[in-house]
């Protein structure tokens, strides 16, 4: 079974400001790692993912998040963020062996808050 | 343009009135799924399909029923509502051509209060 650990449960931000977004996970098999973002009153879009290869990967909106199997962790990045991407963002794992169509693991949401 | 449509986006009802929850994708994808979103819980899976009629349990199936009858609909029932099944709910699809690294596309939600 694996799990997903988004420590900060909100991070506020001035505008233009860089900003990490923090996600562990722990799994017993090879995974694959997404991040997803909830903005108000919308479902869920992806972000970005890692499924193999290089492990800075880059996203839409100029996010990017780095793979580090050693830490086992995926935090997202963005270097100057922006009022518009106020947002819930979830990381997310899915199980690379099983599978389970795409049954993704959720971490429980960081609250990205970007203030002027 | 590619969407999976839920209904009803709100909705307020009483403990033991029985509810449906619509799902409908239009990009002919084999995989759905329902989860429900908690504060502080994040998302948690419910059921899942992965095709016409092959459904299975998620993380919290107590209290619901699935059906998948068409490819394109994946109903979510509450057979008889209790208030702990307040919440918000997302319908989700993808196609398994991809694998598990595919990207789920999610419905907009529904939210339901159960009195």
């Amino acid at each position: 079974a694996q799990s997903v650990t988004q420590l900060d449960s909100q991070v506020p931000v001035f505008e233009e400001a860089p900003v990490e977004l923090r996600c562990n996970y722990s799994s017993s098999v090879s995974v694959y790692l997404f991040w997803y973002v909830q903005y108000p009153n919308q479902g869920l879009q992806l972000l970005l993912k890692y499924l193999s290869g290089s492990t800075l990967v880059k996203g839409i909106n100029g996010f990017e998040a780095e793979f580090n199997k050693s830490q086992t962790s995926f935090h997202l990045r963005k270097p100057s963020v922006h009022i518009s991407d106020t947002a819930e963002y979830f990381c997310a794992v899915s199980d690379r062996v099983t599978g389970g169509g795409n049954k993704l693991t959720f971490g429980t949401g960081t609250q990205l808050k970007v203030e002027l | 343009e590619a969407q999976v449509t839920q209904n009803p986006r709100y909705l307020i009802t009483v403990t033991g009135k029985k509810l449906t929850v619509t799902c409908s994708q239009n990009m002919n994808h084999e995989y759905m799924s329902w989860y429900r979103q908690d504060p502080g819980l994040g998302l948690r899976q419910i059921y899942y399909s992965m095709n016409v009629e092959v459904t299975d349990k998620g993380d919290v199936p107590e209290g619901y029923k699935v059906s998948r009858k068409e490819k394109r609909n994946f109903p979510l029932i509450l057979e008889s509502p209790s208030p702990n099944q307040t919440s918000l709910y997302f319908c989700a699809s993808n196609t398994l051509a991809g694998g598990p690294g595919g990207e789920l596309f999610f419905g907009e939600g529904s939210r339901l209060t159960v009195l």
